[in-house]
């Protein structure tokens, strides 16, 4: 079947521009996750939604970051007044309901902020 | 807090040499372990995962890794790497009963033909 979409594959704005991502999880995930992936820095969590608890939006490094996801399915992280600090890549993953939920990744959307 | 730390960063085999790359984790809870891989221009994948049971856990492509609980570290090897395996390496814990991850910063792998 289809794995994790994002779109756009490619993003360049400029400083203080909003901007948007989106994610289509696979099908049936009751799990969906935002990270970001920056050189050297590894995978920084964001926030993850499962079913209809609340998200758990721990990771989201300032005000400037939020998130939803719509029906259960497709989310978008949204980046408000971007900085040159935001860019990197912003990876989505999804997981069914089964221990140990298992991730899996989209191709990311890499951000550049001029 | 709990963390993962990889303290290879950068690794750099030729062909048929050995591999072992380390991870470390502090949680003193019950967790599912995961090593993901990323090829160069690839999404992440699984290469294997520790759920329970056998500590030893076997992967794709010939992975293998050791959870060793009382070192707190799941190690990845590999017995004789090949030119295919150039890649970025991340372990991951997942607190059990819980969703969330806490991935290493990766180890890049540089295999040499």
């Amino acid at each position: 079947g289809a794995g994790v979409s994002q779109s756009p594959s490619n993003k360049v704005t400029e400083k203080g521009k909003d901007v948007e991502l989106r994610c289509d999880p696979i099908s049936g995930h009751t799990a969906l996750y935002w990270y970001r992936q920056s050189l050297g820095q590894g995978l920084e969590f964001l926030i993850y939604f499962q079913g209809n608890s609340a998200p758990d939006k721990s990771g989201l490094p300032s005000d400037r970051f939020s998130a939803e996801r719509t029906g259960g399915s497709v989310s978008t992280l949204t980046i408000q007044r971007t900085q040159q600090e935001d860019s990197a890549v912003y990876l989505c993953a999804s997981s069914g309901d089964v221990p140990p939920y298992e991730q899996y990744f989209g191709p990311g959307t890499r951000l550049t902020v001029t | 807090a709990q963390s993962v730390s990889q303290h290879n960063h950068h690794v750099i085999l030729s062909e048929a040499a050995s591999l072992e790359l380390g991870c470390n984790y502090s949680y003193g809870g019950t967790v599912n372990l995961f090593w993901y891989v990323q090829y160069p221009g690839q999404h992440l994948q699984l290469l294997l995962k520790y759920f329970s049971g056998d500590p030893l856990v076997k992967g794709i492509k010939g992975f293998e890794a050791e959870f060793i609980k009382s070192k707190f570290s799941f190690n990845l090897r590999k017995p004789s790497v090949q030119w295919s395996d150039t890649a970025e390496y991340f372990c991951a814990v997942s607190p059990s009963g819980t969703y969330k991850y806490i991935f290493g910063t990766g180890t890049r792998l540089k295999v040499l033909a």
